[in-house]
């Protein structure tokens, strides 16, 4: 069954650093979304790709969050530098179709800053 | 600000009982709505997707929408251990990009 893959699974790392995430969409996917789920609350969108091209990043702190999708497969969602308001779980998922279509999330990764 | 409001719960539902969650969205131009299924650590999955209103059934899930209410809900029949969990409401309020905005969740809680 088609998965969306992510990695790592686990991450800790200490305030100021730098730390990246990296997922695998569903093959033939081309619509691609971060989220980050913070503990007791529901996923909020960090940025959305089609293709290799950013659809919607307005809720990405940019100052020290990047994400990129190069060759419109595979993407890196970055931190630098971390702080403890980042800990959280990282989520991402793919649709085959823009516009509604239904998204299908990845394992995921949880950050801890400490 | 878009809002999609769920009771956080517990619901606690005895196994065997239909388990109604409840769903409100503050947008008139949503178009796509979704249920997730999400249990502790794990990651979101997708288990009802309704575009239309009225009624949808798959298995012992139905998912229901009033557009005109801005409500959508999600009915479990013959509710399962295993169905325990929480339940994340989630839509796609339109306007060209199409992230989900998801509710807090409810937590369905299956009494043996």
């Amino acid at each position: 069954e088609a998965e969306v893959a992510q990695s790592p699974r686990y991450k800790i790392t200490e305030k100021s650093q730098a730390v990246a995430f990296w997922c695998d969409p569903i093959s033939g996917h081309a619509t691609l979304y971060w989220y980050r789920q913070i503990l007791g609350q529901g996923p909020e969108l960090l940025v959305q790709f089609q293709d290799e091209s950013v659809v919607d990043d307005s809720q990405l702190p940019k100052d020290r969050f990047s994400a990129e999708r190069l060759k419109g497969v595979d993407s890196t969602l970055k931190i630098q530098p971390a702080e403890l308001g980042d800990s959280a779980m990282y989520l991402c998922a793919s649709s085959l179709a823009r516009l509604g279509g239904e998204q299908f999330f990845g394992p995921g990764t949880r950050l801890t800053v400490l | 600000q878009k809002e999609v409001e769920q009771n956080s719960g517990p619901l606690s539902v005895p196994e065997g009982a239909i388990a109604s969650l409840n769903c409100t969205y503050s947008d008139r131009v949503s178009q796509s709505f979704f249920w997730y299924r999400q249990y502790s650590g794990k990651s979101p999955e997708l288990i009802m997707s309704i575009y239309s209103n009225g009624d949808k059934e798959d298995g012992r899930f139905t998912a229901q929408l009033n557009k005109a209410s801005q409500y959508v809900s999600l009915l479990i029949r013959d509710s399962q251990p295993s169905d325990s969990a929480t339940y994340l409401c989630a839509v796609n309020m339109g306007g060209g990009a199409d992230g989900l905005t998801f509710g807090k969740g409810t937590h369905l809680i299956i009494q043996p």
